[in-house]
């Protein structure tokens, strides 16, 4: 599986916008960027993926490079609820691929009020 | 989004006994359900693909006996930790996906403390 570089700690403060980056310079054609986050003592939520294009939904925004090798979670303003462990994970759809998730240490967010 | 239960939500248990912990699909047939285990301030490390009617595959360096997984069903897949030790004491997270879905849903997690 390719893997995934992200900051180990942001900060942010309450309000403002956020941007998480994570670089996949090995990244295939076949593989999916996904954002995973998970808040203390819960599993992962799922808060968006892409392949090529920007993608947004209620959660996130996700910006993907021209190359794919790097991308961006925005959260457009962050709120104390938005204090999470955030994982750019890298899913490969291609043929034999076994639909597993391999988290890397992903970056902790704190939101400062 | 999709609902994933697991049960219980933390147990503590004597050494030496084993401990069973499920994963369920609450609102969608899951073909396929992973299993995950989380130690204090590091990230989840996958230990196992259930798919249904057929055997787990086991990640490297996870011993297939100690951690016998079950998945009878398309809405229900087991993990049981046998003979616990207090190395086995850890955050055990499940989660499921349909067939090819883009996304996977996780439970809440279980919290297992061997005395």
């Amino acid at each position: 599986d390719a893997k995934t570089t992200q900051p180990n700690s942001m900060e942010s403060n309450e309000e403002e916008p956020v941007h998480l980056p994570c670089n996949h310079s090995t990244i295939s054609g076949t593989d999916y960027i996904h954002w995973y986050r998970q808040l203390p003592s819960q599993g992962p939520e799922y808060v968006i993926h892409g392949l090529t294009s920007n993608v947004n939904n209620r959660m996130a925004s996700l910006a993907i490079a021209e190359d794919r090798k790097s991308s961006t979670l925005i959260l457009h303003r962050a709120t104390l609820r938005d204090a999470a462990v955030y994982y750019c994970i890298l899913r490969d759809v291609g043929g034999g691929a076994t639909n597993k998730l391999i988290f890397g240490t992903g970056t902790l967010l704190a939101v400062q009020p | 989004g999709a609902v994933v239960s697991q049960h219980p939500s933390r147990v503590i248990c004597k050494s030496g006994t084993s401990v069973k912990i499920e994963c369920r699909s609450l609102d969608f047939q899951a073909t396929t359900m992973f299993w995950y285990r989380q130690f204090p301030k590091q990230s989840l490390m996958l230990m196992a693909t259930s798919n249904e009617g057929s055997k787990a595959t086991y990640e490297q360096g996870v011993e297939k006996d100690k951690f016998l997984i079950n998945h009878a069903s398309l809405t229900l897949s087991t993990l049981t930790v046998t003979s616990a030790h207090p190395e086995d004491s850890s955050f055990y997270i499940c989660s499921a996906g349909s067939g090819n879905a883009d996304t996977q849903y996780f439970g809440p997690g279980t919290r297992l403390t061997v005395l």
